[in-house]
C-alpha cells in the first residue's frame, strides 16, 4: 500500500474564496492523480502528473489547477471557489510496476470540499 | 476508447451467502482490469487487478475475480459475505498513460 495524505480532510468555503488542497506521498511514485467524485457516484479523472514539471489535464474539465514541483508533493489550487465546485476530491499515485504484474494505482482518503 | 459497466446499482445479499458484483469491460488490446471499494466517507481501497495468467485473481479480504474473455466481463466475488463488506465498489480499466477508467460504482448491500 501507498501512504497517500490529503489536507484538509473536509473544507467549507464562501464563494470566491481561493483554496489549496495538500497531496503528498511518501512512495516515490513518478505518476500521481486527481479524481473528483461527487456522493456516491463514479470519478472522474481531472488532472495528472508523470513526474516533476509534468502536469496534464485528465477525462473531465476542471477549473482548478495543479502543479508538480517535487515528485511527493501535488496540490490542487481553486483560484476563485463556487458551488459547483462541491465534491469529494482524491488524490492517487501510481507505482511503476512491470510488464507482467502491471501498476496499481492507490488513492488518498479525499477531501471533501462544500463551497457555500 | 476503454470502458467499463456495472450493470447493477446495488447489490443485495445475506450474511453468509456468496456475493457477485458484475462488472463487463470494453478495450482495445489487453485489459487491465481493477476493483476497488470504498466505504462511507473514505477514499478506495485497491481489492486486486488481472494483468495476465489465471483467469481466478485472489484479492483483499477474501475477495477474488473471475476474467472471462469470451464474454469480457470481470466479476467480483466473494464465497460468504459479512455485513461489514457493505460499501461502493468499482470496476476499473486501465486507459491511456495508464490513466484508470472507472465504472459507475455498484453498492453492496449485506443484510445481517
Amino acid at each position: 500500500e501507498a501512504d497517500i495524505y490529503q489536507t484538509p480532510r473536509y473544507l467549507v468555503i464562501g464563494t470566491g474564496k481561493k483554496i489549496t488542497l495538500e497531496c503528498s506521498q511518501t512512495m516515490g511514485h513518478d505518476k500521481m492523480y486527481w479524481y473528483q467524485q461527487d456522493p456516491g457516484m463514479e470519478l472522474h479523472l481531472i488532472h495528472y502528473s508523470y513526474g516533476v514539471n509534468s502536469t496534464e489535464k485528465g477525462d473531465l474539465s476542471s477549473e482548478s489547477t495543479v502543479s508538480r514541483i517535487r515528485t511527493e508533493h501535488f496540490p490542487l489550487t481553486l483560484e476563485s471557489a463556487r458551488p459547483s465546485h462541491t465534491s469529494q476530491y482524491l488524490c492517487a499515485s501510481s507505482d511503476a510496476g512491470t510488464v507482467v504484474s502491471g501498476n496499481t494505482i492507490y488513492f488518498g482518503e479525499g477531501s471533501w470540499l462544500t463551497v457555500v | 476508447a476503454q470502458s467499463v459497466a456495472q450493470p447493477e446499482d446495488q447489490v443485495n445479499v445475506a450474511e453468509g451467502n456468496p456475493l457477485t458484483v458484475k462488472c463487463t469491460y470494453s478495450v482495445s488490446g489487453n485489459p487491465y482490469l481493477f476493483w476497488y471499494v470504498q466505504y462511507p466517507n473514505r477514499g478506495l481501497q485497491f481489492l486486486l487487478k488481472y494483468i495476465t495468467g489465471d483467469n481466478l485473481v485472489k484479492g483483499s479480504y477474501g475477495f477474488e475475480a473471475e476474467f472471462n474473455k469470451s464474454q469480457t466481463s470481470f466479476h467480483l466475488k466473494k464465497p460468504s459475505a459479512l455485513v461489514s463488506d457493505s460499501a461502493l465498489y468499482f470496476c476499473a480499466v486501465r486507459g491511456g498513460f495508464q490513466k484508470l477508467v472507472f465504472g459507475t460504482g455498484t453498492r453492496l448491500l449485506v443484510s445481517p
